[in-house]
């Protein structure tokens, strides 16, 4: 079946460093979204991107949608205190199965 | 608005022991789901409810049922719990699960099963 893999697993950065998360599938992804979930909380909706090669920016974060539609990233510039969490994206294939990868968790160091 | 409420927010079983988690919105959300996130692992789904009257299994079904009471309200039940299922329980709504829309999550089950 579809796996949906995010790496790396973790990353430590130094305050106001960039940081890239990468989200790749063994098949063709739908419409990819990504959630924000910060230690001890839930998951937040960030985004969803839909078309091939889709880039889309919120202030500091960048979302690109591959080519292929297999692979996605997250970029964010200039790091802050307030990004410390897990990013995780997730897909819906078409038998209805949502996967979510298993997450890349950013530590800043300040 | 609450969004989606769960409770309880931490329980302790033993093995054997059986339990309800609740969660309900007030969104109006045709589909909701049913989480569980261990270390390392992500979020796995369990089962969802797509709409008022349909649940289906997820990813990691065995273990557990689900009822959708209304259009509100989506239980989870462990009818004989194992040690295998501490985990954090996380329930979600979406307006419509069809049309991949973004998902609403609630504040999170603590379960540890002795």
């Amino acid at each position: 079946g579809q796996q949906v893999m995010q790496i790396p697993q973790y990353q430590h950065v130094q305050e106001g460093e960039d940081f890239t998360t990468y989200c790749n599938s063994s098949t063709t992804l739908s419409n990819i979204q990504w959630y924000k979930q910060r230690p001890g909380g839930h998951p937040v909706f960030l985004i969803q991107l839909v078309k091939s090669g889709e880039v889309k920016k919120q202030k500091r974060l960048t979302f690109q949608f591959g080519e292929a539609k297999k692979n996605s990233s997250l970029h964010i510039t200039a790091t802050q205190t307030t990004d410390v969490g897990t990013y995780f994206c997730a897909d819906k294939n078409r038998d209805d199965k949502i996967i979510f990868g298993k997450g890349t968790r950013l530590h800043i160091l300040p | 608005n609450a969004g989606v409420t769960q409770t309880p927010k931490f329980q302790v079983l033993k093995t054997g022991q059986s339990m309800t988690l609740q969660c309900a919105q007030d969104m109006n959300h045709n589909s909701m789901y049913w989480y569980r996130q261990d270390p390392g692992m992500g979020l796995r789904l369990i089962y969802y409810s797509a709409s008022e009257g349909t649940t289906d299994k997820g990813e990691v079904p065995n273990g557990y049922n689900v009822s959708r009471l209304n259009k509100r309200e989506f239980s989870l039940r462990l009818e004989s719990a194992a040690p295998s299922q501490t985990s954090v329980y996380f329930c979600a709504s979406s307006e419509w699960m069809r049309s991949w829309d973004e998902q609403f999550f609630g504040p999170g089950t603590r379960l540890t099963v002795l």
